[in-house]
């Protein structure tokens, strides 16, 4: 079974705060995708990463940026917390280079900025 | 410009009563379609992947098929477990591994 995982469900921080948000996949996938999803505005993709040390802005990157320096695991930041950035963040991993690009999700973190 | 409309956004069952979800889609070129469960507060769930038209697949009281311009998703006598928010999204040719999803549809199943 694939999994992903998540550093923290749970995650309530000051505005201005540097935040580290951690994915880690057990399937050797070379994708790999954050998102926040919002009441009313759905999955929104945020950066996404093909292979280790390799980076793309996805639909909405102002605010935050990724680090990949190994192939399972994906970070995201946010270099300075603000309120808007409250959200639940979905981390995802796909396999490339067959003909099934599913995505598998992590639990999610629910992120409160105060 | 690749597009993804999910129908109805909320739906209400009675237990044992079946109905169907739709997931309209535009794009350029479809590579597959895929359909996720997602209950409140967690990450989406992966159910199916669809590849051309035609095509079907089951898993229990779900099944999905899909034409070239929509899937459904049929709840065949659904059960209060199978309330959640259900989520459709396409992988278009030309976007690399990126999915484009839809807004996705509230199941809400009353015993």
């Amino acid at each position: 079974d694939v999994k992903v995982t998540q550093s923290s469900r749970y995650l309530v921080k000051r505005t201005g705060e540097k935040v580290f948000l951690e994915c880690v996949q057990d399937m050797d996938h070379e994708n790999m995708f954050w998102y926040r999803q919002d009441p009313g505005l759905g999955l929104r993709l945020i950066y996404f990463s093909y292979d280790v040390k390799m980076k793309e802005k996805g639909d909405i990157p102002e605010g935050y940026s990724v680090s990949r320096e190994k192939k399972e695991r994906f970070s995201l930041i946010l270099e300075s917390a603000s309120t808007n950035q409250t959200s639940m963040y979905l981390c995802a991993s796909s396999p490339q280079g067959s003909n099934s690009y599913e995505q598998y999700f992590g639990p999610g973190t629910r992120l409160t900025v105060t | 410009e690749d597009q993804v409309t999910q129908s109805p956004e909320a739906l209400r069952l009675q237990e044992g009563e079946s109905s169907s979800l739709n997931c309209s889609y535009t794009v350029s070129g479809l590579r597959g379609l895929f359909w996720y469960r997602q209950d409140p507060g967690k990450g989406p769930e992966f159910l199916f992947t669809l590849y051309s038209a035609g095509e079907e697949k089951e898993k229990e009281r779900l099944k999905a098929t899909l034409t070239k311009k929509e899937s459904f998703l049929h709840i065949t006598a659904p059960k209060p477990e199978d309330s959640a928010t259900y989520l459709c999204a396409v992988h278009p040719y030309n976007q690399g591994g990126k999915l484009i999803f839809g807004q996705g549809t509230e199941l809400s199943v009353k015993p």
